[in-house]
């Protein structure tokens, strides 16, 4: 299978703890987005990198938020300090240009519940 | 900004109904459209796709239509079956939504009955 990869799945957490979510992208594809999904709502944007460089970040990404793509290849995003109110599904998405669109193939997301 | 606003739910239909789900959107320039599903326990999935206005984006009996003056995107099925049931999500990007970050709906749950 070649999509879009998260690691792990689900995580279960007690608040306070810092989780990491990994992201493998499509391979080829430059760039790799962030997105968090609550229960009921749609995905929202949390930052986006074209190969290595991070080239936006929402203010939904608070200071115990940070992610990185060091070799423009897989991604990680980290929690520390976590709050209940992380909880929600962290879901990854990875894109290449395709005839002037940025055409996104997502990921099946890790759920994170914070205890 | 940049916005998606489609039709509350659930939407509870019967086997073999006509669905419409309707879904308009605010943008500055213009966006790609987009209907992504998601099924129970699964990730999101791409449905259909419209790139410029008067396009017909089309996927296993769904169909939507780019419309441009009344700035909308509803997607409709001519007969749902249960295995319809899901929750589908309207969504938008383009140049202007700031490195092609996809913008969501808030999505809309559909049940269908047997």
């Amino acid at each position: 299978d070649t999509g879009v990869s998260q690691n792990p799945r689900h995580k279960i957490t007690k608040r306070g703890q810092n989780v990491t979510f990994r992201c493998d992208p499509i391979s080829e594809h430059n760039r790799l987005y962030w997105y968090r999904q609550t229960l009921g709502q749609g995905p929202e944007f949390l930052t986006y990198f074209q190969n290595e460089a991070q080239l936006e970040k929402s203010r939904l990404l608070s200071d115990r938020f940070s992610a990185e793509r060091p070799k423009g290849s897989f991604s990680t995003l980290e929690i520390q300090r976590t709050e209940q109110g992380d909880s929600a599904m962290y879901l990854c998405a990875s894109s290449v240009r395709d005839r002037g669109l940025y055409e996104q193939y997502f990921g099946p997301g890790t759920r994170l519940t914070v205890t | 900004g940049n916005s998606v606003t489609q039709m509350e739910g659930p939407v509870t239909l019967s086997e073999e109904a006509f669905l419409t789900i309707n879904c308009t959107y605010t943008a500055t320039g213009y966006p790609s459209l987009f209907w992504y599903v998601q099924y129970p326990g699964e990730g999101l999935q791409l449905l259909l796709k419209a790139t410029k206005a008067d396009d017909k984006g089309s996927n296993k009996g769904f169909e939507a239509t780019y419309r441009k003056e009344t700035t909308s995107f509803h997607l409709e099925k001519g007969s749902v079956q249960v295995s319809d049931s899901a929750v589908y999500f309207c969504a938008l990007s383009g140049q202007y939504t700031g490195g092609f970050k996809t913008i969501f709906g808030a999505g809309t749950r559909l049940f269908v009955k047997a």
